[in-house]
């Protein structure tokens, strides 16, 4: 079954270190490779998407991602974390129109 | 505003009692979506619309829910007979997309949370 995994399930950092969330995905055709953020209280955001193209994709507020076919990956990375980074962070395929999305990784970053 | 909105945002209910949500999408997008989302999990397909017509229902879709998008714009979801394990955060999302394309991007709404007593 298509399924999307991902392994961090909860990332405590402290402001200014840098964050890798993992995403790995299950399905061998082309996908569409998104990750959406849901900040405390709000609703979910998209923070990137890869559809084609430079396999490193960069987002919103800092935010890059990279499209590793060999591997069926699609990390998220910030240089730099912020006390406002503190989120829940979904990655997301989409090899038919509907969206399956991974567990989520809560990020908690203290100042 | 003008993102996805749903109504209503909380809604607390007696098991066996018959539930309505609406999705609202953003005015040009012709695609709508379902999902469900349970606490620590991320959301669930549970259906979506191109115009009106339903494309595509999950299994996880029982003969209790039913969809409706009967103009191509709002939508409804409905749970007849509630029960316990319906409780969850209902989220819409919706999309402007091209037939055979997968290229399209869903902007979620802030969802319907579900309490079931």
């Amino acid at each position: 079954a298509q399924s999307v995994s991902q392994h961090n399930h909860h990332v405590i950092l402290s402001e200014a270190a840098s964050l890798e969330l993992g995403c790995n995905y299950s399905y061998g055709g082309t996908v569409n490779l998104f990750w959406y953020v849901q900040y405390p209280g709000q609703h979910l955001q998209l923070l990137l998407k890869y559809f084609s193209g430079d396999p490193l994709v960069k987002g919103i507020k800092g935010f890059e991602a990279e499209f590793i076919k060999s591997k069926f990956s699609f990390n998220l990375r910030k240089p730099s974390v912020q006390w406002s980074d503190t989120a829940e962070y979904f990655c997301a395929v989409n090899p038919t129109d509907k969206l399956i999305f991974g567990t989520g990784t809560r990020l908690q970053v203290f100042p | 505003d003008t993102g996805v909105s749903q109504n209503p945002r909380h809604k607390i209910t007696k098991r066996g009692q018959n539930v309505t949500f609406r999705c609202d999408p953003i005015s040009e997008h012709n695609r709508l979506y379902w999902y469900r989302q349970t606490l620590g999990q991320g959301p669930e397909f549970l259906t979506y619309f191109q115009n009106e017509a339903q494309l595509e229902k999950s299994r996880l879709l029982s003969d209790r829910f039913s969809a409706e998008r009967p103009k191509g714009s709002f939508s409804t979801l409905e749970i007849q007979r509630t029960e316990q394990g319906d409780s969850a955060m209902y989220l819409c999302a919706s999309s402007f997309g091209l037939a055979g394309a997968r290229t399209d991007t869903q902007y979620f709404g802030p969802g319907t949370r579900l309490t079931v007593l």
